[in-house]
């Protein structure tokens, strides 16, 4: 079975804080793929990256970072220096090779106080 | 680019009456999927067409609900008859990968908030 765990229901910094939401994944599968999406209070959902399980490369995107250890089965995002714009929830995914589905996990609540 | 257009954003409706929810895709794009949000399930694919054929409605939760995309640019979920349970966000999503839409995501729409009373 597949599943996504996203264990930080809530987390609030203050501005300018570093912050790291965590994600854990299960699967069977040896080919997968890792998406993190953006719900701001606007209420759409934003695309912000894809990991494929053959690529284990951090990366860094201006203030965002991934980070994804096969080992530990986690594909965790930091936040550095947040700001109020941060403030959203936040999503993991995971999708296997054989099947388009996505399955989210119940999301990280991020408030970024000012 | 105006981006996956749905409507409307917003939708009351009495039980046991009929619901329509629109999406118009992406132009180009060639998967377009319907998820469902709720506080007590999260977000649960419904169902996903590629080349305007439904290729998984699995997660349709019954016969009640249905789905077509009767062209590229348009799609339809309706709920006959609706429940208080069906009150939920809908979105509609749709992606181009050239047959591998995992690598570009999916761009959502902004979603429609149904209320059953």
């Amino acid at each position: 079975a597949q599943k996504v765990t996203q264990a930080q229901t809530e987390i609030s910094v203050v501005e300018k804080e570093d912050v790291t939401l965590d994600c854990v994944y299960e699967t069977r599968d040896t080919t997968y793929y890792l998406f993190w999406y953006k719900q701001p209070p606007s209420g759409e959902l934003v695309f912000l990256i894809r990991r494929n399980s053959f690529d284990e490369q951090n990366e860094i995107s201006g203030r965002y970072s991934w980070n994804f250890q096969k080992s530990t089965s986690s594909f965790n995002f930091t936040i550095t220096a947040s700001q109020v714009v941060d403030s959203a929830v936040y999503f993991c995914a995971l999708s296997s090779s054989g099947t388009y589905k996505y399955i989210f996990g119940t999301g990280t609540r991020l408030k970024v106080l000012a | 680019d105006a981006g996956v257009i749905q409507s409307p954003r917003h939708e009351v409706t009495e039980m046991g009456q009929e619901v329509t929810l629109r999406c118009k895709p992406i132009s180009g794009h060639d998967y377009l999927f319907w998820y469902r949000q709720t506080m007590m399930r999260g977000l649960e694919l419904l169902i996903y067409f590629n080349n305007n054929v439904p290729i998984d409605d699995s997660g349709m939760p019954e016969d009640r609900f249905s789905a077509k995309m009767p062209n590229a640019s348009f799609s339809t979920l309706k709920i006959q008859p609706s429940e208080p349970r069906d009150s939920a966000v809908y979105f509609c999503a749709s992606s181009f990968g050239g047959g591998r839409p995992r690598d570009y995501g999916y761009t959502f729409g902004s979603g429609t908030r149904l209320t059953v009373v």
